[in-house]
């Protein structure tokens, strides 16, 4: 059980395009869901929260206009980096949280982007 | 000073022995306490969840969380090669419903066999 999909689990594109990447809980409804970025070497980064059905809530420094989270249904979000740039390549991971009183959160396997 | 303190390591042990890996922390809030496992190029795996003190034993791991000492372990015994990967120790407050977890860097664990 608790299991997290992402997709693509890569991708490469180029410089001014925009990316879409979702993150899917497949055996369990996530009230809460939660993106991470990840560089080489370093922990995790954690870009946005989001509830179902409200808009995300963004970390301070990382730009809402940008990184577009949308979080339609309790079993699906979806972070779209818009007009990317290299400096945007990196690995990108959505982590889901069961319930209201659930605090442990399920990780997807991770997206690496590659902007050229 | 950071809020969550993680030796990054790298830490290299022979298959088969214990390994220690630990973190502190300054909040004294935090009553959550999770060990996560990651593999290179993969998401994170939770290993232990803990909540306030006490011990947890699940198989060969065991995590200990010292509210009085602000420090949190995670032992793994008879460690094999598949060991091997980065260990994440994130932690949370109880109240409110921001469930953000604060992490720590992570230590990288080698198990030589």
């Amino acid at each position: 059980g608790a299991v997290v999909s992402q997709h693509p689990s890569w991708v490469i594109c180029k410089s001014g395009t925009s990316v879409k990447i979702e993150c899917r809980s497949l055996d369990f409804q996530a009230t809460t869901m939660f993106w991470y970025r990840q560089f080489p070497k370093q922990s995790l980064m954690l870009m946005a929260t989001s509830n179902e059905g409200s808009k995300a809530t963004y970390e301070q420094g990382v730009e809402k206009d940008k990184f577009l989270i949308n979080h339609a249904s309790l079993t699906l979000s979806t972070l779209t980096v818009t007009s990317a740039h290299p400096e945007d390549s990196s690995f990108y991971i959505c982590s889901a949280s069961p319930g209201t009183t659930n605090n442990e959160q399920f990780f997807g396997p991770g997206t690496r982007l590659t902007v050229l | 000073q950071k809020e969550v303190e993680q030796d990054p390591g790298p830490l290299s042990v022979p298959e088969g022995a214990i390994v220690s890996l630990n973190c502190t922390y300054s909040n004294s809030a935090f009553q959550y306490f999770m060990w996560y496992r990651q593999y290179s190029r993969k998401g994170p795996e939770l290993l232990m969840y803990t909540y306030s003190s006490g011990n947890k034993e699940d198989g060969r791991f065991t995590a200990q969380v010292d509210k009085s000492s602000k420090y949190i372990s995670l032992f793994i015994r008879d460690s094999q090669p598949s060991d091997s990967a980065t260990y994440l120790c994130a932690m949370r407050p109880r109240a409110g419903n921001n469930r953000k977890l604060i992490w720590g860097l992570g230590t990288s664990l080698a198990v030589n066999p």
